[in-house]
């Protein structure tokens, strides 16, 4: 099973400032077709996860562009150029690579 | 829009069988996987298995923790895919999500909750 590890657990951010969250598999998640099966998603309180970026860099229909991805092969990371409250809730990163999917932890971004 | 809605969860013993299902629109169902996924009370997110499209002859996969017990089959002329849990554990106690995937899993239901509990 491919392992996937997250980091921080969690993110106290103050609204305007920058924030980033890094994620890393225990296999290359590249795949021959030139994708990484990487997706980050948000799960707000009491609500279902909801897709953020897609294939590693691409950013889901009706995400601001202050969301961003990078990375690939083994190692991407999620960047919110300005966080406003709005953005409170745990954020995971996934590998739809190959089954099992799995997570990684989740980060916990909170508002200072 | 796409969306899928989860129903059938409930409260059943320990050893009792409960059947999910995901009922699918805004898409060409039959082109799809779906894909389900749990999440106990303040834990993570974990999946539980998938069926692949008709085109890939609806092959299933399920995580070793649910495997044997647990069968995902889908309807594609009602739009609709499920999820059979049987010989359950207080440990499936969780809220259990479909998702679509083609290229990408995107799109999640509103989920529906299983309790295990005597």
């Amino acid at each position: 099973d491919i392992v996937m590890t997250q980091s921080p657990l969690s993110l106290p951010v103050t609204p305007g400032e920058p924030a980033s969250i890094s994620c890393t598999s225990s296999q290359s998640l590249l795949s021959s077709n030139g994708y990484n099966y990487l997706n980050w998603y948000l799960q707000k309180p009491g609500q279902s996860p909801q897709l953020l970026i897609y294939l590693g860099s691409n950013r889901a229909s009706g995400v601001p562009d202050r969301f961003s991805g990078s990375g690939s092969g083994t190692d991407f990371t999620l960047k919110i150029t300005r966080v406003e409250a709005e953005d409170v809730g745990v954020y995971y990163c996934m590998q739809d690579r190959q089954v099992p999917l799995t997570f990684g932890g989740g980060t916990n971004v909170e508002i200072k | 829009e796409v969306q899928l809605v989860e129903s059938g969860g409930g409260l059943v013993q320990p050893g009792g069988s409960l059947k999910l299902s995901c009922a699918a629109s805004g898409f060409t169902f039959s082109n799809s996987d779906i894909h389900w996924f749990r999440q106990a009370a303040g834990k993570g997110l974990e999946w539980v298995g998938r069926i692949k499209s008709k085109r890939q002859d609806y092959a299933t996969a399920y995580a070793a923790s649910v495997k044997g017990r647990f069968t995902i089959s889908r309807d594609d002329s009602k739009n609709t895919a499920y999820l059979q849990m049987n010989s359950l554990r207080t440990e499936d106690t969780a809220m259990y999500y479909c998702t679509r995937r083609e290229t990408f899993t995107d799109y999640w239901g509103q989920g529906t909750l299983v309790t295990v509990a005597s």
